[in-house]
């Protein structure tokens, strides 16, 4: 089965950009989707389709997708940026997902 | 209110079954299919399948096809998901999650705040 790997943790400083990446074969093949979860809440769609932000996301939260790696880009983090972040393909009608990568702003 | 709201915290014996609801508002409910999935305690998020709410058709994985059932209520606006013959490694959390339909290509666009489940003697 296809299978996704992200880091376990990135840390930003206060204002500085951080990227989170999720790897895969040729995942730039695929579309791939980006949630947010913080302690006690509901997963959030913040990047669908490697790159399109829903309604309400900030424009300083951007992905992109290409060859082996998607990249989730959060410029200008805050410290309500902390959070699990996990990436998201499909993969013969089966979805897989990234194992989360913990977003610490310092 | 757009939203999905999922049914309370469960404590189950080995080999018993428990039943998660997620209750939707706020949106046409038919139009779109509801996902599961689940996260064990150290472990990634587990797909578990969905059931699409425009003609009831689903689809699970593999994983769990023999032990797992979803169903929904249109008129109560809610799906289910049943999973049976539990084991202490089904003690997760489990979350309902919304995508239009057809299922299976694109973003979960909404989801429920999780259900957690225990399984233990």
């Amino acid at each position: 089965s296809y299978e996704v790997t992200q880091p376990l943790s990135v840390s930003v400083a206060l204002g500085q950009t951080a990227s989170i990446t999720c790897g895969g074969n040729n995942i730039g093949s695929k579309s791939v989707h980006w949630y947010q979860r913080k302690p006690g809440q509901a997963p959030v769609l913040v990047i669908y389709r490697d790159k399109n932000r829903p309604s309400g996301i900030p424009e300083r939260i951007s992905g992109f997708n290409s060859g082996n790696t998607a990249t989730l880009t959060i410029s200008g983090a805050q410290a309500g940026d902390e959070a699990d972040y996990f990436c998201q393909v499909w993969d013969s009608r089966t979805a897989m997902f990234g194992g989360g990568t913990k977003l610490t702003v310092l | 209110q757009v939203q999905l709201v999922q049914s309370g915290a469960e404590v189950k014996q080995p080999g018993a079954s428990v039943k998660v609801s997620c209750m939707t508002s706020g949106y046409p409910f038919t139009i779109y299919a509801m996902h599961w999935v689940r996260q064990a305690p150290g472990q990634r998020l587990e797909w578990m399948g969905w059931i699409n709410g425009v003609n009831g058709d689903t689809k699970y994985s593999q994983n769990f096809h023999d032990r797992v059932t979803f169903t929904m209520d249109t008129s109560a606006r809610t799906a289910y998901m049943e999973l049976r013959s539990l084991t202490p490694e089904d003690t997760a959390v489990y979350y309902c999650a919304r995508e239009g339909s057809p299922p299976g290509h694109d973003a979960l666009d909404l989801w429920g705040q999780g259900t957690n489940v225990n399984v233990s003697s």
